[in-house]
């Protein structure tokens, strides 16, 4: 199946620093979604998208699907330490199957 | 509240023992799906269910088995003949086909001593 490409594998930031994740096909994605995992925890849903040149914000995470729809990112103004964790990207093809990223994930130093 | 429960969280099994992973969900999604998590690695699919009655293999089937008897349910047992089953198993629910959101599960633990 179609095979999601994540970097970086880790990250590791000051405070208020920001922080970019990239995740990368080689073939076109129908769409593309965003989870977190916090340590210890379960993956929980941040936000699809489904347009080229997608973008979407929460706050202060900004999501964007590339016009080609093959790569995406997730970029964090401003790291606080509640944003620790590893996140993911995953497509979701027919059927139901999603194909998960190996993640990213991002450790912020007070 | 709604949502999807597994049990149990931490499991422990000797080698050559059978082990089944309970996941229970009330939010009336159609379809459910098992997912392993090892360190470092992001989420296989191991198989996944659309409907009741009816289920296919993943990308690492080999050595798991599950069934779909009611909508809400949807074990899944990890045999003897899974060579490298210690990892973090977690469950997943979605109400649309194909799938947008996946809903998850706390996950379950398994350990093989």
């Amino acid at each position: 199946g179609q095979q999601v490409m994540q970097i970086p594998q880790y990250q590791h930031v000051q405070e208020g620093e920001d922080f970019t994740t990239y995740c990368n096909s080689s073939t076109t994605l129908s769409n593309i979604q965003w989870y977190k995992q916090r340590p210890g925890g379960h993956p929980v849903f941040l936000i699809q998208l489904v347009k080229s040149g997608e973008v979407k914000k929460q706050k202060r995470l900004t999501f964007q699907f590339g016009e080609a729809k093959k790569n995406s990112s997730l970029h964090i103004t401003a790291t606080q330490t509640t944003d620790v964790g590893t996140y993911f990207c995953a497509q979701s093809a027919n059927a139901g199957k999603s194909t998960f990223g190996d993640g990213t994930t991002l450790t912020v130093k007070p | 509240d709604g949502g999807i429960t597994q049990s149990p969280k931490y499991l422990f099994r000797k080698e050559g023992q059978n082990v089944t992973l309970s996941c229970e969900q009330n939010l009336n999604h159609d379809a459910m799906y098992w997912y392993r998590q090892d360190p470092g690695q992001g989420l296989r699919l191991i198989y996944y269910s659309q409907i009741v009655n009816d289920f296919q293999k993943g990308d690492i089937a080999e050595g798991y088995s599950v069934s779909r008897e009611k909508k809400e349910s949807f074990p899944l047992t990890v045999t003897s003949a899974q060579k490298n089953p210690t990892a973090f198993y977690l469950c997943a629910s979605s109400p649309s086909d194909p799938a947008g959101e996946l809903f998850f599960g706390e996950g379950s633990r398994l350990t093989v001593l």
